[in-house]
């Protein structure tokens, strides 16, 4: 069973679009993320929420909203697509930083490619 | 600002070899610190996790060291294998960030048979 999986693996859009990036964790985890690995492969955390509140939202676009209609899921919506955009979306899950480990389990990856 | 680097950026290795991959960071108020592994195309996998009050996590044929006062971290591979290729990623998870964790930008390692 995997642990955080994603969906889709590979995503290809034109411009202006609007798309979403489905995770789930089954991992009974309370808090989950989303981070952008950019063309340089460096990986920037983007949103995390836990037990439905979002604790962290670093300077991202408002076109980019995460929602979470569970404790196992948080999707990632992207409104408006632009080509700077394109990158791979890793989704993660742990238990509170304060709680056991702090340990972030992540998916396998979205590859967000505009057009 | 907490930054994270890793040195070095790329590393090639014969096989058998024992390496240190290394990693440093600016503010050492930590919660804890995580070393990644990438393949190509693929997600992170933990490899290490070590609490800020811990020296040192061991499993298998790595182990990973944490200096917390002096804002450092090492990888030790031993007996390196090609299988070991990819690219390894420290990450550091802030004290009061909430379980944000800040990446190094990886130390891509090669390991020739």
């Amino acid at each position: 069973d995997t642990a955080v999986s994603q969906t889709p693996k590979y995503l290809v859009t034109q411009m202006g679009n609007d798309k979403s990036i489905k995770c789930e964790q089954n991992l009974g985890h309370d808090t989950m993320y989303w981070y952008k690995q950019d063309s340089k492969k460096f990986l920037k955390i983007m949103f995390s929420y836990n037990n439905k509140e979002l604790i962290i939202n670093e300077t991202v676009p408002n076109r980019f909203s995460p929602k979470s209609p569970d404790k196992a899921h948080l999707n990632l919506h992207i409104n408006s697509l632009e080509l700077g955009d394109s990158a791979v979306y890793f989704c993660a899950s742990s238990q509170p930083p304060t709680g056991v480990t702090g340990e972030l389990f992540f998916g396998e990856g979205s590859r967000l490619t505009v057009l | 600002k907490q930054e994270v680097t890793q040195i070095p950026a790329a590393l090639s290795v014969p096989e058998g070899e024992n390496l240190v991959l290394n990693c440093s960071f600016t503010d050492s108020a930590i919660y804890n610190l995580q070393w990644f592994r990438q393949d190509p195309g693929k997600g992170l996998t933990s490899l290490l996790l070590i609490q800020s009050s811990q020296r040192e996590q061991t499993s298998g044929r790595l182990n990973a060291s944490l200096d917390k006062s002096s804002g450092r971290s090492t990888l030790y591979i031993a007996a390196s294998q090609p299988g070991d290729s990819a690219t390894y990623l420290c990450a550091v998870m802030d004290g009061g960030s909430q379980g944000n964790l800040i990446f190094g930008k990886g130390t891509k390692l090669s390991v020739k048979p």
